[in-house]
């Protein structure tokens, strides 16, 4: 298994422009979720999902779009960059087994910077 | 509401000596906590993991750490440091869930860990 890939990683945006980060899981895993890691800071929820065509807004969701489509697809949409979106972004999966907390396996990162 | 402290930001110690990375949590009910661990420029890797069972957990590459309730502690720990332990590392509480399943995953600041010779 190759577990969580990301892709690009790395991407330089101008301010306005759009782009899509892409997560693959090939875990069988029905939630997925997005972070963003900021200098200095633990990571931040951007936006989950449960399963297929279930997303929700997790802390910090201003800025960005999801869609879930598949099981092992979760990308992230980033409609008019800006530069407070410079960051490093983790995707990550996991998979509820009983009543265990589940645990998350990330991606290696995507690191964006808006200028 | 579930938050967690890593008391030390950066951490420098000698190769072959012991390891103490800090963590005191916050959570009304009976967390799960994690270590993760980021080598520069990689994703987060799973060190070890508490969910209600021993008290004492291990984890890979020699490191361990010890649920305290009565202290809101889990520390991390190692009893030799070798110079591929360099990195940073991450103490993660987990009680509250999101809604509609999957579990909400509260990181502390992170604790850079050197090692020297």
């Amino acid at each position: 298994n190759a577990g969580v890939t990301q892709t690009p990683k790395f991407r330089i945006l101008k301010i306005g422009q759009s782009m899509t980060l892409q997560c693959t899981q090939d875990m069988n895993h029905n939630y997925m979720y997005w972070y963003r890691q900021d200098p200095g800071m633990g990571l931040k929820l951007i936006y989950y999902s449960v399963g297929a065509g279930i997303t929700d807004k997790g802390e910090v969701p201003n800025g960005y779009n999801v869609s879930r489509s598949t099981t092992e697809d979760f990308p992230l949409r980033l409609e008019l960059a800006a530069p407070s979106q410079t960051s490093v972004y983790f995707c990550a999966s996991s998979i509820r087994q009983g009543g265990i907390t589940d645990t998350q396996y990330f991606g290696p990162g995507t690191r964006l910077t808006v200028l | 509401a579930q938050s967690v402290t890593q008391l030390d930001s950066h951490v420098s110690v000698s190769e072959g000596t012991p390891v103490l990375l800090r963590c005191n949590y916050s959570s009304s009910y009976s967390p799960s906590l994690f270590w993760y661990v980021q080598h520069p420029n990689k994703g987060l890797q799973l060190l070890l993991k508490y969910t209600s069972a021993a008290t004492l957990v291990k984890g890979i590459n020699g490191f361990e750490a010890e649920f305290k309730k009565s202290e809101t502690s889990f520390h991390l720990t190692k009893p030799s440091a070798h110079m591929s332990d360099a990195a940073e590392y991450f103490c993660v509480v987990s009680e509250e869930e999101l809604t509609g399943g999957g579990n909400k995953l509260t990181f502390g600041t992170g604790t850079q860990l050197k090692v020297e010779l």
